[in-house]
């Protein structure tokens, strides 16, 4: 079964530096993968999702993520903080494209932002 | 842009009450899920529906759990005598297809005294 480990369940970051959130997953064939912001008390929004091709993903509100087979992860990236950005993020993966697939949820990283 | 809507935002039920959480997922969306996040954990797996059944179901969704399309645009999530520890943020999510990507509501943060 497919499953996503997050090892850092907290950073803090300066306003204005760069970031790079961990992901790895752990899934037999080609996997899925998304990344999800939460901020508090909100819901899950789509940051950006991989299935294949480019390697490199852009998604909202300025970040990237990076797919590497051969470290078997998805780390999630962005230049450069901004004071709105400090939530809840969660790398998740789903096992295959038919049917009803359901979402494995890492444990997620909160992002602090300093001033 | 189109959203799932999640009703009520809040509610505190007492223990062994029956709560009927609802969602409105996005009307051309096929599959729908309900999923919880207890305070400070990580969002769990509980159910996913497609085609008017279950399609797969996590081991936290026991018998005290069900859910419902009733109406092709309600879909409902049931919790027929609930215990202290099923306090939790509950969300609700649809979806066209994986690829397409999940689409989750706000949540109702479900409080049980």
């Amino acid at each position: 079964a497919q499953s996503v480990t997050q090892p850092d369940i907290h950073i803090t970051v300066s306003e204005g530096a760069s970031l790079e959130l961990r992901c790895n997953y752990s899934y037999g064939a080609t996997p899925y993968l998304f990344w999800y912001v939460q901020s508090p008390g909100q819901g899950l929004q789509l940051l950006l999702k991989y299935f294949s091709g480019d390697t490199l993903v852009q998604g909202i509100k300025g970040f990237e993520a990076e797919f590497k087979r051969s470290q078997s992860s998805f780390n999630l990236r962005k230049p450069s903080v901004h004071w709105s950005d400090a939530a809840e993020y969660f790398c998740a993966v789903v096992g295959g494209i038919q049917g009803a697939q359901k979402l494995v949820f890492g444990q997620g990283t909160r992002l602090t932002i300093n001033p | 842009e189109p959203e799932v809507t999640q009703t009520p935002s809040h509610q505190v039920t007492q223990m062994g009450q029956e709560v009927i959480l609802r969602c409105v997922p996005i009307s051309n969306h096929l599959y729908f899920y309900w999923y919880r996040q207890i305070l400070g954990q990580k969002v769990e797996f509980l159910v996913s529906f497609y085609n008017n059944e279950i399609s797969e179901k996590s081991e936290i969704f026991d018998d005290q759990f069900s859910v419902e399309r009733p109406d092709g645009s309600n879909f409902t999530l049931k919790i027929r005598s609930t215990k202290l520890e099923d306090s939790a943020m509950y969300f609700c999510a649809s979806s066209q297809g994986p690829t397409y990507g999940y689409t989750f509501g706000s949540g109702t943060r479900l409080t049980v005294v």
